[in-house]
């Protein structure tokens, strides 16, 4: 059973440049919520995803979007990217929206130079 | 704002002694999650508590969620190298439209052999 995958491992962007992450949630789960990690420090938390509506947001501004397909799978599209933005992007799936236990991927390395 | 607080923020000690880690905030959640973080991975659920004053036990791991539900504690007795790790704590929150998970900064601790 394979868990929750994010792609790609790796990303390396440009000031101002657009950028999509995905996520593919862990099977049997249907709420997707994406996180933001800052070297250092904990996970924010940026929205999420419960079917195909996003349900609820974090502080994050407009130029943080998503999308969930009717197979759940979610994406993560960021605009007018800045230095800012560098950070580990976490999508973690959870069989409800009640959060009451999530499984997160291994995470999508975003550099923004 | 809600706002968890965690301490230390590092905590370095020799194999077989015990450590604690603390979780604190001003707001009330509706669960407590703990989670463990590897270099290049996702947050690992370890535990969630959802009753004031609960305890919960995980072999070596023992989980403390304060009466009022704003504050939490994890102590690991007998440490070992394998604890070595990021230790996250997180709340949750229930809207109406959503449920969100707020994170704090994190405890690194290194079990030296």
């Amino acid at each position: 059973d394979a868990g929750v995958t994010q792609s790609p491992t790796h990303l390396i962007k440009t000031r101002g440049q657009q950028v999509t992450l995905r996520c593919s949630p862990k099977s049997g789960h249907d709420t997707v919520s994406w996180y933001q990690q800052a070297l250092g420090q904990g996970p924010q938390f940026i929205f999420q995803y419960y079917e195909e509506e996003e349900r609820q947001r974090g502080n994050f501004p407009d130029r943080f979007s998503g999308h969930q397909f009717p197979n759940y799978s979610s994406e993560l599209n960021v605009n007018a990217l800045l230095l800012g933005d560098s950070a580990l992007y976490l999508c973690a799936s959870s069989s409800t929206p009640s959060l009451y236990e999530q499984y997160f991927g291994p995470g999508t390395r975003l550099t923004v130079t | 704002t809600q706002l968890l607080e965690q301490s230390p923020q590092f905590l370095s000690i020799q194999e077989g002694e015990n450590l604690t880690v603390y979780c604190n905030s001003s707001s009330v959640f509706s669960s407590l999650q703990w989670y463990r973080q590897e270099p290049g991975e996702g947050p690992v659920l370890l535990v969630t508590v959802v009753t004031g004053g609960e305890v919960k036990k995980l072999k070596r791991l023992t989980f403390q969620f304060g009466d009022a539900r704003k504050d939490s504690s994890l102590h690991i007795t007998a440490a070992q190298p394998g604890d070595t790790g990021l230790y996250l704590c997180a709340g949750a929150t229930m809207g109406a439209a959503g449920n969100k998970l707020t994170f704090g900064g994190g405890t690194r601790v290194l079990v030296k052999p």
